[in-house]
């Protein structure tokens, strides 16, 4: 079963709206990392979550750990285009041994 | 470098034949990271390496699969007898040391394709 959970798996939305990605862990996080992957690149890193409660903004992107939920939040504010890509989150849990292990990515298209 | 560096970007080969894949991580970064990123998958953990050494090589998916690094710097995948379902992106990344709460870096990966 995969370790990491991503929802939803791909989404869709309107220029201008907000949406949320979610990942959850079956197991204790450690560490919570979420990047960006646009087609034939490499992935980009985009926050670092270490403890439970912490969040982190940068530009329109908010990200939240919820370690008793072992779960995290990745948060769009008005997207754009620019935002259109994967979103990948990469968590250390229980037994990882300091590697990442992923989510399957969340696919996010934004129409003009 | 300035950031992690993969050779060839792109490679396609005939089914059977060996091919050899190359990560320059960031100077300085200790540990170094393969993974594997298929159609539809999230990225599937390889091996990791610790300065020259690699102490998990757990996610090897078979025995087809190796890696070496020389001189805590640049890291070899190579995939012997090909086959179609090894056609992937397979990504390196580097971090300052390995343990909790250090970020990775990643390059742009290869994509390989197995005909």
């Amino acid at each position: 079963s995969q370790e990491l959970e991503q929802s939803p798996q791909s989404l869709i939305v309107q220029e201008g709206k907000n949406l949320t990605i979610n990942c959850t862990s079956s197991k204790t996080l450690y560490g919570l990392y979420w990047y960006k992957q646009k087609y034939g690149e490499g992935l980009i890193f985009l926050m670092m979550l270490q403890k439970g409660g912490e969040e982190k903004s940068h530009e329109k992107i908010t990200a939240k750990l919820d370690e008793k939920k072992q779960q995290s939040s990745l948060h769009i504010t008005a997207s754009q285009p620019s935002h259109a890509g994967i979103y990948l989150c990469g968590a250390e849990i229980g037994g990882s041994q300091g590697n990442l292990i992923f989510g399957k990515g969340t696919k996010l298209s934004v129409k003009p | 470098g300035a950031g992690v560096s993969q050779s060839p970007s792109n490679k396609v080969t005939e089914k059977g034949k060996d091919v050899e894949l190359r990560c320059d991580p960031i100077s300085g970064h200790t540990a170094l990271y393969w993974y594997r990123q298929s159609l539809g998958q999230g990225l599937e953990f390889l091996i990791y390496f610790q300065g020259n050494s690699a102490p998990d090589k757990s996610g090897l998916p078979s025995d087809r699969f190796s890696a070496e690094r020389t001189g805590g710097s640049v890291s070899t995948l190579t995939i012997q007898r090909t086959q179609q379902e090894d056609s992937a992106v397979y990504l390196c990344a580097s971090s300052p040391a390995v343990g909790r709460f250090y970020g990775y870096t990643f390059g742009s990966g290869t994509r390989l394709t197995v005909v």
